[in-house]
């Protein structure tokens, strides 16, 4: 069945460093989907990705989807303490509407 | 609109005790989906539903039991609950069309099985 792997599992970073994290499909994607989870929360939706090579930005967060749609990727410029949490990536692809996810990546930003 | 709640927030079993998780989403979703959360492992999917009156197996269902009688509530039972499943339960609710399969997620269920 499709796999997404995300990696790192954790990232420590300082106040003001850039944080990206990588999701990779083991099928093609329909679509990506990003979330976040802060700590003792639960996962909020952040954005959908469906074209191929496509770039979207919210502020700081830059998301990125490949050409060939297997991989994607989250980027955070000057990261901020507001920014800690989980943050995990879900594909679908083959038609179905059912996501899967990726184990996340923790971010932990020291001020 | 409340969007997806979830009863109880945090319980205690014993093992071999059954529990019923109450799911509820006022959005007039199709989709419904179940999932468990523990460290280092993600969002695993026990059981979902396209819609009222049908449920499928996800990722982890062994243990579990749902329901799906009305549109908007999902129940997800523990039979004879064993301390495996101690873990974080989320409920989560999608609209079907479209292109977007974004998921709603309820607050959550902590469960501690002893």
């Amino acid at each position: 069945g499709q796999q997404v792997m995300q990696i790192p599992q954790y990232q420590h970073v300082q106040e003001g460093e850039d944080f990206t994290t990588y999701c990779n499909s083991s099928t093609t994607l329909s679509n990506i989907q990003w979330y976040k989870q802060r700590p003792g929360g639960h996962p909020v939706f952040l954005i959908q990705l469906v074209k191929s090579g496509e770039v979207k930005k919210q502020k700081r967060l830059t998301f990125q989807f490949g050409e060939a749609k297997k991989n994607s990727s989250l980027h955070i410029t000057a990261t901020q303490t507001t920014d800690v949490g989980t943050y995990f990536c879900a594909g679908t692809s083959g038609g179905s509407y059912i996501p899967t996810f990726g184990r996340g990546t923790s971010l932990i930003v020291h001020p | 609109n409340a969007g997806v709640t979830q009863t109880p927030k945090f319980r205690v079993l014993k093992t071999g005790q059954s529990m019923t998780l109450l799911c509820a989403q006022d959005m007039n979703h199709e989709y419904m989906y179940w999932y468990r959360q523990d460290p280092g492992m993600g969002l695993r999917l026990i059981h979902y539903s396209v819609g009222e009156g049908t449920t499928a197996k996800g990722e982890v269902p062994d243990g579990y039991n749902v329901s799906r009688l009305k549109k908007q509530n999902f129940l997800l039972g523990l039979e004879s609950a064993a301390p495996s499943q101690t873990s974080v339960y989320f409920c989560a609710s999608s609209y079907l069309g479209g292109r977007s399969e974004t998921q709603y997620f309820g607050p959550g269920t902590r469960l501690l099985v002893l």
